[in-house]
């Protein structure tokens, strides 16, 4: 039972475009929601969050929505840019103060030059 | 601040051998994590400890796996005997007291080959 998925494996934009990385979940009851990015050969890095008593959160060039209703998150990267070429996952806690990350299995994206 | 530390980077060893991969957390971090990344299921958890102690070994595959952590700097998983399924490459994660904002501080992973 995939509770956070992401169902785009992989993602192309041009350099300076959007990148629109998107993730779904199943239980209504997670609260907090988390984006890692990962470099071949690094382990994730940690991106950004939001609380699930926001509908948006941004740092610089990467914003992240939340649509409860739809149990439905996206990350936005504006502008994009070559460096940005990872694979990013989503992911939430399992339940609460446990520790327990639920992960995505991942969306690479490939910002082309 | 050197991060967490895993060794090896890389190894390959053939069907039926035990397998030790060393996990080294961030100096102060009491919780510690041990991931798998596979193609087909993405990062799954396999065992969690918080102050040394294992809270959650769901994840653990089958008995073919164990986990230890001796003390606050040190953890280790073995898998044995290891099968060409356990191919995968095997992250160790730390996060701080509390777990301020969930966020966990990955490794940077061990490539496991089964031949």
């Amino acid at each position: 039972d995939q509770q956070v998925k992401q169902n785009s494996p992989s993602l192309s934009v041009q350099e300076g475009r959007i990148s629109i990385l998107n993730c779904d979940y199943t239980n209504s009851m997670f609260d907090y929601f988390l984006w890692y990015k990962k470099y071949p050969a690094e382990g994730p890095t940690f991106l950004i969050s939001i609380s699930s008593i926001k509908d948006k959160n941004e740092d610089g060039r990467f914003t992240v929505f939340l649509n409860k209703s739809a149990k439905h998150l996206s990350l936005h990267i504006v502008p994009s840019q070559p460096g940005d070429s990872a694979v990013y996952f989503c992911a939430a806690p399992g339940s609460s103060n446990t520790g327990k990350l639920i992960f995505g299995q991942g969306t690479t994206l490939q910002v082309k030059p | 601040d050197a991060g967490v530390i895993q060794s090896p980077r890389h190894e390959v060893t053939e069907m039926g051998q035990e397998v030790t991969l060393r996990c080294k957390p961030i100096s102060g971090h009491d919780y510690l994590f041990w991931y798998r990344q596979t193609m087909m299921r993405g990062l799954e958890l396999l065992i969690y400890f918080n102050n040394n102690v294992p809270i959650d070994d769901s994840g653990m595959p089958e008995d073919r796996f164990s986990a230890k952590m001796p003390n606050a700097s040190f953890s280790t998983l073995k898998i044995q005997p290891s099968e060409p399924r356990d191919s995968a490459v095997y992250f160790c994660a730390s996060g701080p007291p509390g777990l301020a904002g969930n966020e966990q501080f990955f490794g940077p992973g061990t490539r496991l080959t089964v031949l």
